[in-house]
């Protein structure tokens, strides 16, 4: 199964902040990633597709990047909605894998 | 909108089984897969296996053959999942999600089931 790194693991950050998160895949997955949000009740909604395209509705302040087997979720500039948890998934081969989450929470 | 209505939480005893289902709408459900996905807390996510409504065809994570079994009815546009002989380390939330794309790809996700395994 691939390996899904994902760092840090918690993050404390401010309103108006901008953090980043990574993923480091164990073996190539070509760009198939995904990031996901999770909220406080539970609820998991997708942010980000193929590394860096963002879903529809999602505000411009997340944005997906990659370099090599690295990718990274963005926040431009923090807003009190945005503190939740956060995973990667790929899903490039069977089985997919999820990273282990970061929750990001209000300093 | 796509929208994937889960149901409720279960209390099951030990060495039981527990069905759960996924109620979609918002898009034609025989036209695309749906994943099943489980949430320990502390453990993170784990893929339990897909379902393909259009012709019930499944596949499932090796771990968790024989434990799952992933159903569809086309009729009511709902997916089960049922878990058998149930022991404390399938105490967790389970998800649904739509699968769309490449791959394994999962776009809209349910809201979770939540399984308690205790006796």
């Amino acid at each position: 199964d691939i390996q899904m790194t994902q760092s840090p693991s918690s993050l404390s950050a401010s309103l108006g902040e901008r953090v980043s998160l990574t993923c480091r895949a164990s073996q190539e997955i070509s760009g198939y990633l995904s990031w996901l949000q999770q909220k406080p009740d539970g609820t998991i909604k997708r942010l980000i597709y193929a590394a860096s395209t963002l879903d529809s509705g999602v505000p411009k302040r997340f944005s997906g990047s990659r370099s090599g087997s690295d990718y990274s979720l963005t926040i431009s500039s923090l807003e009190s909605e945005d503190f939740a948890d956060y995973y990667c998934l790929q899903y490039a081969s069977y089985p997919p894998t999820f990273g282990g989450g970061t929750k990001l929470e209000i300093k | 909108q796509v929208q994937l209505q889960q149901s409720g939480p279960e209390l099951v005893k030990p060495g039981a089984l527990v069905k759960i289902s996924c109620k979609a709408s918002g898009y034609t459900f025989t036209s695309y897969d749906i994943n099943w996905v489980k949430q320990r807390p502390g453990q993170g996510l784990e893929w339990i296996g897909w379902i393909y409504p259009g012709d019930g065809s499944t596949k499932y994570n090796e771990k968790f053959k024989g434990k799952a079994t992933l159903t569809a009815d086309k009729s009511s546009s709902t997916a089960y999942m049922q878990l058998s002989s149930l022991t404390s380390e399938n105490s967790a939330v389970y998800f649904c999600a739509r699968g769309n794309g490449y791959g394994y790809a999962m776009d809209y996700w349910g809201q979770g089931t939540s399984v308690t395994v205790s006796s």
